[in-house]
């Protein structure tokens, strides 16, 4: 089982909506992190978290707008996205100090926009 | 230039057979990190194996084996006595400077690995 969780795995939403994607880790990791991955394609970095502040942002869209509660959460909220939106959304932490600094990724949250 | 290069959009390999899956990269930086993870149709992206590039032997976890040619930038992942849930994308990827620095994961466009009864 992955220790990293997110919610829902699923979503379906229209351009107008307002929704969130949600990710929990429990192993105690400070950096958090946000990839998109679209069929068939590597995933894409859209946001770094480290010790709860924002360090990376690829240059993604305001339509997203990530956020970090605490250091076990992480949040993805989605307003007035577009068709080309959807894809598959994963969330992913690690130990900011670990020699080797591998990423573990939750089952993702599959977005659809209509 | 890509960072990382999967030259082998698809494989396919019988069940109880080894398969190599290539991939080399490109850096400029003394110390960097490789990996391999594994992405079935679920879509989890699972860990599989390490290699830091001052590690002198081959990083090895359980079946899996990873052919570290630093001379030739070249990472390829050996599966031993495939089976068929190993059946998935594999992607190759790479992190520039050290672990302890938040650098972002480089990935390859990965390989797709069949495998048959």
């Amino acid at each position: 089982d992955t220790e990293v969780t997110q919610t829902p795995k699923h979503l379906v939403m229209g351009m107008t909506n307002k929704k969130s994607l949600k990710c929990e880790q429990h192993m105690g990791h400070r950096a958090m992190y946000w990839y998109k991955q679209k069929a068939k394609k590597p995933p894409e970095l859209m946001f770094v978290y480290s010790y709860e502040k924002l360090s990376i942002n690829e240059s993604v869209p305001s339509r997203f707008s990530p956020e970090c509660p605490n250091s076990s959460l992480l949040n993805l909220h989605l307003h007035a996205l577009q068709p080309e939106d959807s894809a598959l959304y994963l969330c992913a932490s690690s130990q900011p100090w670990a020699n080797t600094g591998e990423l573990f990724f939750g089952e993702g949250s599959r977005l659809t926009v209509l | 230039a890509q960072k990382i290069t999967q030259t082998q959009p698809g494989m396919f390999v019988q069940e109880k057979e080894a398969v190599t899956l290539d991939c080399t990269y490109d850096t400029s930086d003394q110390s960097y990190g490789l990996f391999w993870y594994k992405q079935p149709s679920s879509g989890e992206m699972i860990f599989l194996i390490y290699q830091g590039s001052y590690d002198e032997q081959n990083a090895t976890e359980g079946r899996y084996s990873l052919n570290f040619q630093k001379a030739r930038k070249s990472a390829n992942l050996v599966i031993s006595a495939s089976q068929l849930g190993d059946s998935a994308m594999y992607f190759c990827a790479m992190r520039e400077g050290r672990g302890s620095t938040l650098g972002r994961l480089y990935f390859g466009r990965g390989t797709q690995l069949t495998v048959w009864p």
